[in-house]
């Protein structure tokens, strides 16, 4: 089944412990994408991938880290979560480098104290 | 920040009656394409329309898009109850590989 993963799903932890939320996908799709929602702001872009080892920042970058050494992952990185990164955070790819249709993963939930 | 905005924010129909959502947008745009969330869920994609083009159907979906105005609607014919969702649209710029959701309208088909 074509899918995008991510894990945890829910995530609670403390102001400044490291933490990763890891993406898969199995469509062998170029382009790979993390979202925040946060409500009444929608869905902001916070790094996206065109392909393995290429990166960039999306609107909101600030406080992340990504990479993109496989095709098929592209993990998220918080160095030193801070309460306003509380969120809900999506993952998605697309077999378009530009433009096109997304699919995106069931989301992780993410509380920072 | 370039991101669009839907308009409204929340709309509640009965069952069977036509729900039409909007979406204005900032920059010129590639493509715009239309999402359906459940709560909490991960978004899924409903139509694709390309800057060329002017009106789009996909079943009970209508999709018009006008590029001098920058924005696009969203029309449902006769909703049904498992409609209720929220829907966002999201754009690519001309330049750049970045996407743009809008803030979504929150539709809510009462049975």
């Amino acid at each position: 089944e074509a899918q995008v993963t991510q894990n945890p799903r829910y995530l609670i932890t403390v102001t400044g412990k490291k933490l990763t939320v890891t993406c898969s996908q199995n469509m062998n799709h170029e382009y790979m994408s993390w979202y925040r929602q946060d409500p009444g702001l929608g869905l902001r872009q916070i790094y996206y991938s065109m392909n393995v080892e290429v990166t960039d920042k999306g609107d909101v970058p600030e406080g992340y880290k990504v990479s993109r050494k496989e095709k098929r992952n592209f993990p998220l990185i918080l160095e030193s979560p801070s309460p306003n990164q509380t969120s809900l955070y999506f993952c998605a790819s697309s077999s378009q480098r530009r433009g096109g249709e997304q699919y995106f993963g069931p989301g992780t939930r993410l509380t920072v104290t | 920040s370039q991101q669009g905005e839907e308009d409204p924010q929340a709309l509640s129909i009965q069952e069977g009656e036509n729900a039409t959502m909007n979406c204005s947008y900032k920059t010129s745009i590639n493509n715009l394409q239309w999402y359906r969330q459940n709560s909490g869920r991960g978004l899924v994609h409903l139509i694709l329309i390309r800057s060329n083009e002017r009106e789009k159907h996909s079943g009970r979906l209508r999709v018009t898009l006008d590029t001098s105005k920058k924005s696009s609607s969203l029309l449902i014919t006769a909703s049904r109850a498992a409609d209720t969702a929220s829907y966002f649209c999201a754009t690519d710029a001309r330049t750049g590989n970045q996407f743009y959701f809008g803030t979504g309208t929150s539709l809510t088909v009462i049975p």
